[in-house]
């Protein structure tokens, strides 16, 4: 079955230390997104990508980026990691090719932990 | 995107129905309104979407008002599995969805 997944699901690392999360699927989808969610703010969009080689910011984009060279994937770099970006990670993907579903497939999450 | 408004939480007995609000006043013509939910520490689900009309499927219902300024998400039988964050969001079709807090709704015996 097609699916969408996150690596690694947990990670510690330490401030100031380059991170990279990934993100794969495999349903041949447009369209991918990153999220991250923290108490009290539900979830927050970091990136998205439209398709390869496009790009854009979300509300929370600032110490993120994100490439898009092949359909499948979109990791989400942090250069330098702070403790502020302490948080879970949720990739997801949609195809609105043939309408406007606006369902999104959701990763499992990565929790990320900067010391 | 338009802007919506929910309960912070909600509670609802099993077995009965969970009509959830949300207020999206300053939702403009083209704009879907769509429900997430997310159990637990899991990835957000789809539940239903719409943009004038009533719809239905085997998750739930939507309910939209006329003047298309608010929405109720109806789950007709809630289970304890129902027990979850719902989110109410407004966006254009194919655009970005920017999720709030939600509605935090418990499910009781």
């Amino acid at each position: 079955d097609a699916e969408i997944t996150q690596s690694p699901r947990h990670k510690i690392t330490e401030t100031g230390r380059q991170v990279t999360l990934a993100c794969h699927q495999t349903w041949n989808h447009n369209n991918m997104f990153w999220y991250r969610q923290d108490l009290g703010h539900g979830l927050r969009l970091i990136h998205y990508s439209y398709g390869v080689q496009d790009t854009n910011k979300g509300e929370v984009s600032d110490g993120y980026s994100v490439s898009r060279s092949n359909t499948e994937d979109l990791p989400l770099t942090l250069e330098s990691a702070a403790s502020s970006q302490t948080s879970v990670y949720f990739c997801a993907s949609s195809d609105v090719r043939e309408g406007p579903t606006g369902e999104l497939f959701f990763g499992e999450g990565s929790r990320l932990t900067v010391l | 995107d338009a802007k919506t408004t929910q309960p912070t939480s909600m509670d609802c007995a099993e077995g009965r129905a969970a009509n959830l609000p949300c207020n999206h006043s300053t939702i403009s013509g083209n704009e879907y309104v769509y429900w997430y939910r997310q159990i637990h520490s899991q990835g957000p689900q789809y539940i239903i979407h719409g943009l004038k009309n009533n719809e239905t499927n085997e998750m739930a219902s939507l309910i939209i008002t006329e003047d298309r300024k608010s929405s109720t998400l109806i789950l007709p039988h809630a289970t304890l599995r129902d027990t979850a964050v719902y989110y109410c969001i407004v966006a254009n079709s194919g655009y970005a969805l920017n999720f709030g807090k939600g509605t935090s709704l418990l499910v009781t015996p």
